[in-house]
């Protein structure tokens, strides 16, 4: 069956490090984001894709980076990571028919 | 920026009654849909309906869309221990970028047994 997976599940860091987590989805989906949800915000969008070596900002992208070099991988990357990125995150991916398949998400903690 | 909000925030009811949650958005739309999220678990898309439709059904849910006032309400009905989760709603904004989806802070709904 398709799936979309995200890892690692789990993922301690400290301030500064730069952290790259992994979405792999095998809907053949042309488009896929990267969520963020916190308490008090719901899910805010940080950047999305629409098709290979295509990338887009989202509300929240400021501090954080993707590349789609193909149609099933796009990884996240914090390049100095923050404690205010401290949350988990969640890759989807759509395809023509609009729905979101979401992955289990990363919890992401920032010391 | 966030488009929809439900109402309520916290829902709990007794198993086998019915739970009807709200959603009011701010901008047209192409489509609003209605998510589930289970606790520590990615979110599961339940239903979809179009700006043109008024009511949707797919099993024990019922989905309404009223875009004169732009609000959505998604009615579970029958409910069960196992409906224990989160529910967001999500809108597809009109002249928004493809796929783009909206989310709100969602409902949290518990069914006690």
């Amino acid at each position: 069956d398709a799936e979309i997976t995200q890892s690692p599940r789990h993922k301690i860091t400290e301030t500064g490090r730069q952290v790259t987590l992994a979405c792999h989805q095998t809907w053949n989906h042309n488009n896929m984001f990267w969520y963020r949800q916190d308490l008090g915000h719901g899910l805010r969008l940080i950047h999305y894709s629409y098709g290979v070596q295509d990338t887009n900002k989202g509300e929240v992208s400021d501090g954080y980076s993707v590349s789609r070099s193909n149609t099933e991988d796009l990884p996240l990357t914090l390049e100095s990571a923050a404690s205010s990125q401290t949350s988990v995150y969640f890759c989807a991916s759509s395809g023509i028919d609009e729905k979101l398949f979401f992955g289990s998400g990363t919890q992401l903690s920032v010391l | 920026s966030q488009q929809g909000e439900e109402d309520p925030q916290a829902l709990s009811i007794q198993e086998g009654e019915n739970a009807t949650m709200n959603c009011s958005y701010k901008t047209s739309i192409n489509n609003l849909q209605w998510y589930r999220q289970n606790s520590g678990r990615g979110l599961v898309h339940l239903i979809l309906i179009r700006s043109n439709e008024r009511e949707k059904h797919s099993g024990r849910l019922r989905v309404t869309l009223d875009t004169s006032k732009k609000s959505s309400s998604l009615l579970i009905t029958a409910s069960r221990a196992a409906d224990t989760a989160s529910y967001f709603c999500a809108t597809d904004e009109y002249g928004g970028s493809q796929g783009n989806l909206i989310f709100g802070k969602g409902t949290k709904l518990s069914v006690k047994p």
